[in-house]
């Protein structure tokens, strides 16, 4: 099956400062997502991107689906940008099971 | 998007004892999976819910295990049998809706710890 490595595991930023979060695939994959799983545990989609590039508003993710990976961008950080961030990947660029990375752990300080 | 809930929020349970988990959905949805997260750990796929017949299990999952049902378009429902310590997890459903590019939407989960 597919395999999904996150970088970095876990990041420290200052409120206000920008990180870039990396998502690698062992295969190539039709169906990529990027969720933000906040402190109380709720999982949130951020971006449906098995290529190109997309944003809203201080987030922007870009897949580069020939080379296997996905970066997802944060800028101007906020505290309630803490959490977990998850890439998964599936086979079906429609209705796919997933697989997910391991995450990335972000802790943004005031 | 969807509004999905799921019931209960939070049990704990004994060992040995089994607990039915439910996923509701505000509207007619493609797919539901069901979804594990261990303590601290990423997300493992347990199963696809289909409707009208046998769920399809992942590689280390099985039925009697994790009896899972989908009577419907928007309800479906994972039992947990015979709990271990080791099933305490969050239990997670998720959804595909048409239209909204097999993107998958999350509900709030179930925090079960067995003892």
């Amino acid at each position: 099956g597919i395999q999904v490595e996150q970088s970095p595991p876990d990041l420290i930023l200052q409120e206000g400062a920008n990180s870039t979060l990396r998502c690698n695939f062992s295969d190539s994959v039709n169906n990529l997502q990027w969720f933000h799983q906040n402190p109380w545990g709720q999982l949130i989609n951020l971006f449906y991107i098995p290529s190109g590039t997309k944003q809203n508003g201080r987030l922007s993710a870009t897949t580069v689906a020939t080379e296997r990976y996905s970066l997802l961008y944060i800028s101007s950080s906020q505290t309630t940008d803490s959490g977990v961030y998850f890439c998964a990947g599936g086979m079906n660029s429609g209705y796919s099971t997933l697989t997910f990375g391991k995450g990335t752990m972000l802790l943004v300080s005031p | 998007s969807a509004v999905i809930s799921q019931k209960p929020s939070r049990d704990i349970c004994q060992r040995g004892t089994s607990l039915t988990i439910q996923c509701q959905v505000d509207s007619q949805v493609t797919m539901m999976f069901w979804y594990r997260q261990q303590p601290g750990q990423s997300l493992t796929l347990i199963a696809t819910a289909n409707q009208g017949s046998e769920a399809t299990y992942e590689s280390g999952f099985v039925i009697d295990k994790f009896p899972i049902s989908r009577p419907n378009l928007t309800f479906s429902t994972l039992t947990v049998s015979n709990m271990s310590p080791e099933d305490s997890s969050i239990y997670l459903c998720s959804v595909a809706i048409a239209g909204a590019l097999g993107t998958q939407y999350f509900g709030p989960g179930t925090r079960l710890l067995v003892l």
